[in-house]
């Protein structure tokens, strides 16, 4: 099987701009996590979705904002870029999004806010 | 959440067991115990997760105490390739998909 993949992998953008990043989870996985890594915070839980609803947040502002699709393919998107969105990117998959269940992570998508 | 604590980093030889400790003193009855790690310039990857007793697969083994507050990830011979961060980290029913990484332990691993 395919491993988690997620697009672009890298991206730079300025500051007030939006920006969307892709992710395409595992087949047959159902539920898609987005983690945000910075030096400075470590790796973040943003939000998780199952069957294109948003089932988990984390502590982020509503300019981090997600959705998903009939086929498990999730996005994020941040508007109002500021410097401090400068981070790595990660996306997690698994099949139900269970507690016993294995997250699957792509490489990340790198985007750099000047 | 419930809050792990581990040491930021070790040090170990290739080809020597290496015993990974965390704490978790506030640990629930239903969190699971989770471990993964973060190789240079790639995203976590899963090596193992158990809730009471100890565990073991191709990767690595899961020792939990008795009491549950504490666990220790043993790599039973280091190689190069197991230099990463090591993430222990709790999992409930209640919030399951989510992962709350701490800090992590930094694992140097030499020749």
């Amino acid at each position: 099987k395919a491993g988690v993949t997620q697009t672009p992998r890298y991206l730079i953008k300025t500051r007030g701009q939006q920006v969307t990043l892709s992710c395409s989870p595992i087949s047959g996985h159902r539920s898609v996590s987005w983690y945000q890594q910075t030096p400075g915070q470590g790796l973040q839980f943003l939000f998780e979705y199952f069957s294109e609803t948003q089932r988990n947040k984390g502590n982020f502002p509503g300019r981090f904002s997600g959705r998903q699709f009939s086929n498990s393919r999730s996005e994020m998107n941040v508007s109002t870029l500021e410097l401090g969105d400068s981070a790595l990117y990660l996306c997690a998959s698994s099949s139900l999004g269970q507690v016993q269940e294995t997250q699957y992570f792509g490489p990340g998508t790198r985007l750099l806010v000047l | 959440d419930a809050k792990t604590t581990q040491p930021n980093s070790m040090e170990s030889n290739e080809e020597e067991p290496v015993h990974l400790p965390c704490n978790h003193s506030t640990i629930s009855g239903t969190d699971y115990i989770h471990w993964y790690r973060q190789l240079p310039s790639q995203g976590p990857e899963y090596v193992i997760h158990g809730l009471t007793s100890n565990v073991n697969n191709r990767m690595a083994s899961l020792a939990i105490a008795e009491d549950r507050k504490s666990s220790t990830l043993i790599l039973h011979r280091a190689t190069l390739r197991d230099a990463a961060v090591y993430y222990c980290i709790l999992k409930n029913t209640g919030t399951a998909s989510k992962l709350t990484f701490g800090t992590g332990t930094r694992l140097q691993v030499t020749l």
